[in-house]
């Protein structure tokens, strides 16, 4: 089945800096990229996605970019604040609609 | 809010029992899915449900069962409880296969 590495694991950030989650996949034939925030009790929220017709998406200050040959995806955020800080998780349609997700990075974001 | 509903929020009980977790999806939407979150094991798939049919399983125990009925809502149930089944239970949703999904609020299951 599919596997899916994310790192780091945690991220401490200044309230302005930019940050950088990165996750790898195993099945190439995966097409389906998103990413979720988490906050404390609350339910993953999509924030981004991405397919594999494209190598790079925006949405203000978050973007993520995808390199289908090296299988791997990141999720960047720029100006980050305060409340971005939260569970961040990848994941990757494994067929079906299916998601495996990363195992999550924390993001701290101190003011 | 994403328009998905679970109910209930919170559910405590005992080893050994069975309990039904209930899923609406958003309004037009005909898949359903089921993740559990633990902190050991993240987010992990169980059950894929499409207009009422059942579309691909995950990391599902054979204890564990689903459905999807003809109002598109579903019910996993969830029997001879143990301890290690305590978990955040989400279901979510997408119009349809390959969309993007969105996730109710969750079940929190404590079994004691």
């Amino acid at each position: 089945g599919e596997n899916v590495e994310q790192h780091p694991s945690t991220l401490s950030v200044q309230e302005g800096d930019s940050a950088v989650i990165k996750c790898t996949y195993s099945d190439s034939a995966s097409n389906y990229f998103p990413w979720y925030k988490q906050e404390l009790g609350k339910r993953p929220q999509l924030i981004i996605d991405i397919r594999s017709n494209v190598g790079e998406k925006k949405d203000q200050r978050i973007a993520v970019t995808l390199n289908k040959t090296a299988k791997h995806f990141s999720l960047h955020i720029t100006e980050t604040q305060p409340e971005d800080s939260a569970v961040y998780f990848c994941a990757v349609d494994s067929g079906y609609s299916t998601l495996t997700f990363g195992k999550g990075t924390m993001l701290l974001v101190s003011p | 809010d994403s328009g998905v509903t679970q109910t209930p929020k919170h559910l405590i009980t005992a080893t050994g029992q069975r309990v039904t977790l209930r899923c609406s999806p958003r309004s037009g939407d005909l898949s359903v899915y089921w993740y559990q979150q633990s902190l050991d094991q993240g987010l992990q798939f169980l059950i894929q449900y499409y207009n009422g049919e059942e579309r691909a399983k995950g990391n599902i125990l054979e204890r564990f069962s689903a459905q999807q009925f003809p109002d598109l809502h579903s019910e996993l149930n969830l029997s001879s409880l143990e301890l290690g089944d305590s978990a955040l239970y989400f279901c979510a949703s997408s119009n349809t296969l390959g969309d993007e999904q969105y996730f109710g609020p969750g079940t929190r299951l404590t079994v004691t």
